[in-house]
């Protein structure tokens, strides 16, 4: 699996756009990018995918340029509940018994309101 | 729906002594994970079910460790006996193919604290 790096913490005031970035030099052509969030005291939640560049849903969006190598989650509009510790993960989408998660260490976001 | 559930959220326990955790996941749901979180990292996978079959147990401790999944649904993670290094936060988690990928939907774990 190919490895992330992402940084350790970020703070952002409320109502700004957060872009965490996460770099990923080794992936693999058929490895998609995945972003986890998750809150104190529980479990991650699926938050957005993205192969190639540029997927919105209504949490997030993911930019991916050309290469692939790294990769942005952008989260417009931050309020105090934006506050998690957020995954990049890379990987083969999914087989039917074999898809595995691996976890960094993640980025911890900060909202200061 | 129900997300997924797991019991006791908390367990103190002495070193050397047993613990055993539950997961019932989402219902409908064939792949059940079991992981494990220490503190300031990420989750780390022990093991892997897909319907009551063991897909993946590279990474659970086999000496001190076990997990079953007897009927295709509940399953118990066990440690016996339990080490200090073992305290962390234990997630099950469930998935199920959607539009090619195996989202994952995680329970909010069992707190353990080895003393």
């Amino acid at each position: 699996l190919a490895k992330t790096t992402q940084p350790i913490s970020m703070d952002s005031y409320e109502g700004q756009e957060v872009n965490i970035t996460c770099s990923h030099n080794n992936i693999a052509t058929n490895d998609y990018i995945t972003w986890y969030q998750q809150f104190p005291s529980q479990g991650p939640r699926f938050i957005i995918q993205g192969y190639k560049t540029k997927v919105t849903n209504e949490v997030a969006s993911l930019f991916i340029p050309a290469d692939r190598k790294s990769s942005t989650l952008s989260l417009p509009r931050v309020s105090l509940s934006d506050t998690a510790v957020y995954y990049c993960l890379v990987g083969p989408r999914g087989g039917a018994g074999s898809y595995q998660l691996t976890f960094g260490k993640g980025t911890k976001l900060s909202v200061i309101p | 729906e129900a997300g997924v559930a797991q019991s006791p959220r908390y367990k103190i326990i002495e070193k050397r002594q047993s613990v055993a955790f539950w997961c019932n996941p989402i219902s409908g749901h064939a792949t059940l994970y079991w992981y494990q979180q220490i503190l300031g990292q990420g989750p780390k996978l022990l093991i892997q079910f897909q319907n009551n079959g063991v897909v993946d147990d590279s990474q659970l401790p086999k000496d001190r460790f076990s997990a079953e999944r007897l009927k295709g649904v509940d399953s118990t993670l066990k440690i016996q006996p339990a080490k200090l290094e073992d305290s962390a936060v234990y997630l099950c988690a469930s998935s199920i193919r959607r539009d090619g990928y195996n989202e994952q939907f995680f329970g909010p774990g069992t707190r353990l604290t080895v003393l």
